[in-house]
Order: structure tokens, then C-alpha cells, then sequence
């Protein structure tokens, strides 16, 4: 029944380690997103995919690399971790935008401790 | 760039009062500014939506303002009540139908009973 499911939840891991996150959404949203927040609360973008298409590309490093297989997953790969690339990761999806506004559905996150 | 302030000091209410939180903005105003509602350990809820041209809006307890010529949106919760305690955020999108959400670092409400 859950509309935005990543996993996992917590995530522990070496510096130098390679990790993914996964992220599956049953609302039939056509866009779909990756949020970082920091240890000050901070939630800042850092991909958006509508159908499959790359639309938002922050200024990531490209140790980070987002997939989507299909319209309805989203899942992020980060290659040699850092120290400084812990934080919560949120992902979140949406209708199109130019369907009009609308709110998003974020999942419950998924906490990434670099040690 | 754009640069959202909400109040960082957590904000103290007694119940059955209402609580008003603050987001000023600078630079463009936003097509649509939106509030959202975080527990501890958990991710964001979307409460509501206004747009560049609607002055209020409202959800049951909830009342959102925008004024753009003040830059700033005050989130009221009336009649508030201890669940109401959270972190409350709020989020810009600019026209151009990307989807991008630009967050403020959100108030904390504490509502005691």
C-alpha cells in the first residue's frame, strides 16, 4: 500500500564502498526525484526523471547515478562514498508539471552513515 | 540565487491556540509555494498549495497566505493541537515545468498541552 517505498531504510558503509538505493512508486506518477538532506534539514534536489528522461541534473558529483528502468522506479547508485555523502536521501514523485501543480508523495528515506 | 528564510527557532504554542509560521522569500516570486509537514524520521507531507495569484487558501484547520509584494507566506494551524507538533517546510517551483522544489530549513512547532 505504500505510494513511495525505498530501501533500505539505514545504510552503514565504508569510505571507498560502492552502494545503491531503490526507489518503486504505485501512484502512476510520470516524474519521479532525488533529495539529499543534510544534517541541518536542508532537502535539496538533486535529479528529477519524467518517464525515464533525465529533467534535473544539480550540481552532483558524478559519483552519484541515477536509473530508471520504467516510469514507476528510480533508483540511485553512488560509487566511492565519501564521508561528506552522509545524509538522509529522499525519494519523491509527482504528477507532470504541466498537467498543473501539484504536491509531492516523498518516501520515508533511506540514512546513509559513511564511516 | 534564491534564497528561502523560515524561522529557525523552534516555535512554542500552547494548545487550542493558533500557530503562525513565517517564509520569506527573496529575488522572483514563485508560481506556486507549497507547505510541508515532516516528522522526526520520516519524510515530507504535502499539506497545500497556493499560487502566484491566490491571496489565501485553506484546509480544514490550515490557512495558507501569499503576498508577493511582501516576498512572504504565513502557514496559520488553528485550534492547534499537541499532534500538531512537527517541523513544517515550505517550498517554491518556478514556471517552467521542471518540477523542482526549493526548500526552506523549516520551522520547528512544538504545541504543548
Amino acid at each position: 500500500d505504500t505510494a513511495v517505498s525505498q530501501t533500505p531504510k539505514y545504510l552503514v558503509t565504508q569510505m571507498g564502498n560502492d552502494k545503491s538505493i531503490k526507489c518503486e512508486q504505485n501512484l502512476g506518477h510520470d516524474t519521479m526525484y532525488w533529495y539529499k538532506q543534510d544534517s541541518k534539514k536542508f532537502l535539496k534536489i538533486m535529479f528529477s526523471y519524467n518517464n525515464k528522461e533525465l529533467i534535473i541534473n544539480e550540481t552532483v558529483p558524478n559519483r552519484f547515478s541515477p536509473k530508471s528502468p520504467d516510469k514507476a522506479h528510480l533508483n540511485l547508485h553512488i560509487n566511492s562514498l565519501e564521508l561528506g555523502d552522509s545524509a538522509v536521501y529522499f525519494c519523491a514523485s509527482s504528477q507532470r508539471r504541466d498537467r498543473g501543480p501539484g504536491g509531492y508523495t516523498f518516501g520515508s528515506g533511506t540514512r546513509l552513515t559513511v564511516v | 540565487s534564491q534564497k528561502i528564510e523560515q524561522n529557525s527557532e523552534a516555535l512554542n504554542i500552547q494548545e487550542g491556540k493558533t500557530a503562525t509560521l513565517t517564509c520569506n522569500y527573496t529575488n522572483y516570486s514563485p508560481a506556486y509555494l507549497q507547505w510541508y509537514r515532516q516528522d522526526p524520521g520520516r519524510g515530507p507531507v504535502f499539506l497545500l498549495l497556493i499560487r502566484e495569484n491566490e491571496k489565501e487558501k485553506r484546509k480544514e484547520r490550515l490557512k495558507v497566505t501569499f503576498d508577493t509584494t511582501l516576498k512572504q507566506s504565513l502557514f496559520h494551524i488553528t485550534a492547534s493541537q499537541p499532534a500538531d507538533s512537527a517541523t513544517y517546510l515550505c517550498a517554491l517551483e518556478y514556471a517552467g515545468n521542471t518540477g523542482k522544489l526549493i526548500f526552506g530549513q523549516g520551522t520547528t512547532l512544538q504545541v504543548k498541552p
